[in-house]
């Protein structure tokens, strides 16, 4: 079973809807959380840091369930822009980080 | 967060040669990474560049293959060494911050060997 697991779609959805990724990371001491999104042939870029109380920047929504093991990311009212691979991040204490395959997401017109 | 830049950012190669790949960050951070991306594949970490001492390698990745280098806080290279095209990769540079652990990526090195 890998580390951090992800839907890896593909998601198409017509713009303005709102979708949503989860992913499952198994390794109970992971401390550390975040989305990371990658354009085409671009380098990851950070999204969001994901907290326990959960973190909202804009359209964009994280949430952590630890009893579950599973992270969140809600996007409202997408946009074409949004179009990419999205990447779920976890870092247990004192490891390194733990990329997911990621979900690649189609925002179309 | 932390601007990095690496060079190159591409290069065709043939096989049995090396390459440098060089990453430089505008502040001083204690964690560089090196990664390799397949095409259509999630980011695999090679090493954990340490200042000072020998790089941290992870399991399928050796010292022979991809000698690393870090003089300093702000720089360090990766040399993929005696390539062949299963080489042929994306190779990415990166930091992490001390205060918030997060993880910031260089524009990447494409690479293609032939």
């Amino acid at each position: 079973r890998k580390e951090v697991e992800q839907d890896p779609g593909p998601f198409n959805v017509p713009e303005g809807a709102t979708v949503a990724f989860n992913c499952t990371y198994s390794n109970s001491a992971s401390q550390s959380f975040f989305w990371y999104r990658q354009d085409c042939r671009k380098e990851p870029k950070l999204l969001m840091s994901v907290y326990s109380s959960g973190n909202e920047d804009g359209r964009f929504t994280a949430q952590l369930n630890r009893a579950s093991q599973y992270i969140s990311l809600l996007i409202r009212d997408s946009k074409l822009s949004d179009s990419a691979t999205y990447l779920c991040v976890a870092r247990p204490y004192g490891q390194n980080f733990v990329f997911g395959p990621g979900t690649r997401l189609s925002v179309l017109p | 967060s932390a601007v990095i830049s690496q060079k190159p950012s591409r290069d065709i190669c043939q096989r049995g040669t090396s390459l440098t790949i060089q990453c430089q960050v505008d502040s001083q951070v204690t964690m560089m990474f090196w990664y390799r991306q397949q095409p259509g594949q999630s980011l695999t970490l090679i090493a954990t560049a340490n200042q000072g001492s020998e790089a941290t390698y992870e399991s399928g990745f050796v010292i022979d293959k991809f000698p690393i280098s870090r003089p300093n806080l702000t720089f360090s290279t990766l040399t993929v060494s005696n390539m062949s095209p299963e080489d042929s990769s994306i190779y990415l540079c990166s930091v992490e911050l001390a205060q918030t652990h997060e993880q910031y990526f260089g524009p990447g090195t494409r690479l293609t060997v032939t």
